[in-house]
């Protein structure tokens, strides 16, 4: 069973406005919450994490919330540049399982100019 | 810093044949993970290497295994091949005080015929 989802497989954004990526967890077990970006033929790049201990974390551009009690996290992109256009994929893990990451089935960005 | 690499980039195979992946984790990391991302899922976590022991694994048969070295390099074998293992194969590695993120390689792209 997926205990990571991202509903939205893909959502367009007009350069410089807010980009907001969605993820839901079942796993009351995960600690860590992690974004990756992913361009195709590539490897996902590490972009953001935050622990279930904070409700915010930010660098630069990227922002992630999370909100423990509905199970779900966010991924908040201001300004969007097109070379953010990508798929986002969402992560989940736990100590428990060695940090192993359970993820989401991505959602495509595109930026338009 | 050397970040982390993945040999062959391509690789065909006929279905009942084996195959080895090979990936050299980032410096300072002693921890490889393994990911399989078929086509439009997210990737899916097939197990981890850490000090040269598994530590973990995913639902995948036994006719998946893997090695890690002294250098915390790593090997993917695959036996028996079928048609659902054509997939991307990701390594990651992770380390240091922040085990719980994990950086990818650019993959394996293996098709079995």
């Amino acid at each position: 069973d997926q205990q990571v989802k991202q509903n939205s497989p893909s959502l367009s954004v007009q350069e410089g406005r807010i980009s907001i990526l969605n993820c839901d967890y079942t796993n009351s077990m995960f600690d860590y919450f992690l974004w990756y970006k992913k361009y195709p033929a590539e490897g996902p790049t590490f972009l953001i994490s935050i622990s279930s201990i904070k409700d915010k974390n930010e660098d630069g551009r990227f922002t992630v919330f999370l909100n423990k009690s509905a199970k779900h996290l966010s991924l908040h992109i201001v300004p969007s540049q097109p070379g953010d256009s990508a798929v986002y994929f969402c992560a989940a893990s736990s100590p428990n399982s060695g940090y192993a990451l359970n993820f989401g089935k991505g959602t495509s960005l595109l930026v338009t100019p | 810093e050397t970040g982390v690499t993945q040999s062959p980039t391509h690789l065909i195979k006929t279905r009942g044949q084996q195959v080895t992946l090979r990936c050299s984790s980032q410096s300072g990391h002693n921890t490889v993970s393994w990911y399989q991302q078929a086509l439009g899922q997210g990737p899916q976590f097939i197990f981890q290497y850490y000090r040269e022991e598994e530590n973990g694994r995913g639902n995948f048969p036994p006719r998946f295994s893997g090695l890690q070295f002294p250098n915390y390099s790593s090997e993917l074998n695959v036996n028996a091949l079928e048609l659902d293992d054509s997939a991307l194969y990701l390594c990651a590695s992770s380390g240091g005080g922040r085990s719980y993120e994990q950086y990818f390689g650019p993959g394996t792209r293996l098709t079995v015929t």
